[in-house]
């Protein structure tokens, strides 16, 4: 079965690191979406991209989070400098292009970048 | 912005007991999503819904769109084990951009 992989799967680093998380949609997916999953807040929309494009990225706060698509296969989502209420399961999730009747399609979920800022 | 409101938030019932769990919206929606996510795992899409009154079945899951397209619900019968996680609606944003905007999601403990 195609999956969206996500690297790396654990991530634990000391605040004020650089922190890079990858995410390999499915291929032939043109939309990409970043979340983020907390106790508290639930799922976030941090960013999405369609056809590599951003298209929203209102949920994520800009002055240390950034998001790409270097290309179709990558999509990446930076924290510089991290902070430990960054803490967080960071999922990427991608779509395929919608239907002929015009119906949304389902969104695929990787595994998850789990994030721990000491 | 749009949003939905998921209830309960927690349902812990015995092995064999249904469970239900209810999305609504104050706006009409275009369509909902429901999606299923394990302990330690990620959100796994389940089923979508579009049409009015919509009703689909999953072995013991039945999921519903009300008549009004305001709200849906989720209930499963005869719950077991393997049905503990969090189920999440989702529904598309009124902008028609493609973001999918989720509940709170509904967290299932199943005791044996």
């Amino acid at each position: 079965d195609a999956r969206v992989t996500q690297t790396p799967r654990d991530k634990v680093t000391e605040m004020g690191q650089e922190v890079t998380m990858r995410c390999q949609p499915i291929l032939g997916h043109n939309t990409v979406f970043w979340y983020r999953q907390t106790m508290m807040q639930g799922l976030e929309l941090l960013a999405y991209f369609r056809n590599r494009a951003p298209l929203d990225d209102s949920g994520m706060p800009k002055d240390r989070f950034s998001a790409e698509m270097p290309d179709a296969t990558l999509a990446t989502l930076k924290i510089q400098p991290s902070e430990p209420r960054d803490s967080a399961v960071y999922f990427c999730a991608s779509g395929p292009p919608r239907g002929g009747n015009g119906k949304p399609s389902p969104q695929h979920f990787g595994d998850g970048t789990r994030l721990s800022i000491l | 912005g749009q949003q939905v409101m998921q209830i309960p938030q927690y349902q812990h019932v015995q092995e064999g007991e249904d469970f239900t769990t209810y999305c609504n919206s104050s706006t009409t929606l275009s369509n909902i999503q429901w999606y299923k996510q394990r302990p330690g795992g990620h959100p796994v899409f389940l089923i979508q819904l579009v049409k009015s009154g919509e009703v689909k079945k999953q072995k013991r899951l039945t999921f519903q769109f009300g008549e009004a397209k305001k709200n849906s619900s989720l209930h499963i019968t005869a719950t077991q084990t393997t049905d503990v996680g969090t189920y999440f609606c989702a529904v598309y944003g009124s902008s028609n951009t493609g973001k999918l905007i989720f509940g709170q999601g509904t967290t299932l403990q199943v005791k044996p």
